[in-house]
């Protein structure tokens, strides 16, 4: 099926555990972002791709490390996850964000780190 | 320090009435802006945007007006209805340091009600 999809939806885990979540579009996309919804504080963005193998920092990146090999997938990963880091990370895709193209999300994967 | 402002977490709206949600921006680099509509559980979904070149965009029940030299935006829905009622975001994006970054408020939460 075409579209954005978010692995897994919900994922409890230890403190200090490593942990990735996925994500894959199937537009072909160039861009990828991540955010979290925090109540209080909106959507923040963690990290954002511009296209493959390129990235860049968000307004709260540190905890979290991201790669891009392929243009479809773009995983987040907590290298040792805290309490903090509990929350709802959304992963979207455009192909620009400007000239009337807005980004696609999914639906989200809940973390409780524990 | 948050440069997408909706400073009304929440708004209330007898159905058939105006709804209008409003947004700030601090940063001069903005210069395309968008509205999610988010239900709880779902991912955020696009839901209007206008550039700055414009004044005003419509799209049926919803119009968005940007005032540039106060660096604010609103969100009209007119007439409202009962499924208007979820988390409206504002988002900006736009030159240097922004190009490529969609920058997210804390949300809105639209109650319309019969």
């Amino acid at each position: 099926d075409a579209g954005i999809t978010q692995s897994p939806r919900y994922k409890i885990t230890e403190t200090g555990r490593q942990v990735t979540l996925m994500c894959h579009q199937t537009w072909s996309h160039s861009y990828m972002f991540w955010y979290r919804q925090d109540l209080g504080h909106g959507l923040r963005l963690i990290y954002y791709s511009a296209a493959a193998d390129i990235t860049d920092k968000g307004e709260v990146p540190d905890g979290y490390v991201v790669s891009r090999s392929k243009t479809e997938n773009f995983p987040l990963t907590l290298e040792s996850a805290t309490r903090s880091q509990t929350s709802v990370y959304f992963c979207a895709s455009s192909e620009s964000v400007r000239t009337g193209t807005e980004a696609f999300f999914g639906q989200g994967t809940r973390l409780t780190v524990v | 320090d948050q440069q997408v402002k909706q400073n009304s977490p929440s708004l209330s709206v007898q159905e058939g009435r105006i709804s209008i949600l409003n947004c700030d921006y601090t940063n001069s680099m903005f210069d395309y802006f968008l509205w999610y509509k988010k239900y709880p559980a779902e991912g955020p979904t696009f839901l209007i945007s206008i550039s700055s070149i414009k004044d005003k965009n419509e799209d049926g029940r919803f119009t968005v007006f940007l005032n540039k030299s106060a660096k604010h935006l609103s969100l009209h829905i007119v007439p409202s209805q009962p499924g208007d009622s979820a988390v409206y975001f504002c988002a900006a994006t736009g030159r240097g340091s922004t190009l490529g970054r969609l920058y997210f408020g804390r949300g809105t939460q639209l109650t319309v009600w019969p």
